[in-house]
């Protein structure tokens, strides 16, 4: 089975600093990759995704990823942090279940302070 | 596009009695997903519909039920509520395919289910 761990339970940054986030994966096959971010009280929201070509993966809000396939990861980086970037930031993989059925399969989540 | 809704936001049921959560997917996407995310267990996959099918089911109980219609709304169900069952429960749509877009999926705010 496809899986993702986050090693970090909490990141804490301070505003301007560059930021990472860690997610490593496990998975047989090309893997899918995504990060999704949620603010209190709210879904999900897509940042970025892997899926081929490029290692650098640029998303939405500043954010970007790093594909490594030799150290099986995909870290989430932010050259400079903001306050409001604060958040649950979770790292999924895309499990395939066949006849063209798929679910995400996501890792713990970790929680992003950025301190002013 | 208007986004995922889900309806309602919050519900605060009884143990024993049963609840029907409902979601609207993006208009257009076609596949939803469902997952319930609890502090302690984070994010499961419960199931995912398609045209109107059942295509991928996780691992929880046969009290916890979904279908779709016509118009790719869903709704789930979960009978005999338990006390463990009070959870973030997040519907998601795709658009499925290889174009843009079509390989992450999209959630709705949630609903707050409390089972007292």
């Amino acid at each position: 089975a496809q899986s993702v761990a986050q090693p970090e339970d909490q990141v804490n940054v301070a505003e301007g600093n560059p930021l990472t986030v860690k997610c490593t994966y496990s998975v047989s096959g090309n893997p899918y990759l995504f990060w999704y971010v949620q603010y209190p009280n709210r879904g999900l929201q897509f940042l970025l995704k892997y899926i081929t070509g490029d290692n650098l993966v640029k998303g939405s809000y500043g954010f970007e990823a790093e594909f490594n396939k030799s150290q099986t990861s995909f870290h989430l980086k932010k050259p400079s942090a903001l306050v409001s970037d604060s958040a649950l930031y979770f790292c999924a993989v895309r499990d395939v279940k066949g006849a063209g059925s798929y679910q995400l399969t996501f890792g713990k989540g970790t929680k992003l302070s950025v301190i002013p | 596009k208007a986004g995922v809704t889900q309806t309602p936001r919050y519900l605060i049921k009884t143990r024993g009695q049963q609840v029907t959560l409902s979601c609207s997917p993006i208009s257009g996407h076609r596949s939803v997903s469902w997952y319930q995310q609890t502090p302690g267990q984070g994010l499961q996959f419960l199931f995912e519909y398609f045209s109107e099918t059942q295509r991928n089911k996780g691992n929880f109980p046969g009290r916890f039920s979904g279908r779709q219609f016509s118009n790719s709304r869903s709704e789930m169900n979960v009978s005999t509520l338990e006390l463990g069952d009070s959870a973030l429960y997040l519907c998601a749509s795709s658009l499925l395919g290889t174009g843009v877009g079509s390989y992450e999926q999209y959630f709705g705010p949630g609903t707050r289910l409390t089972v007292t």
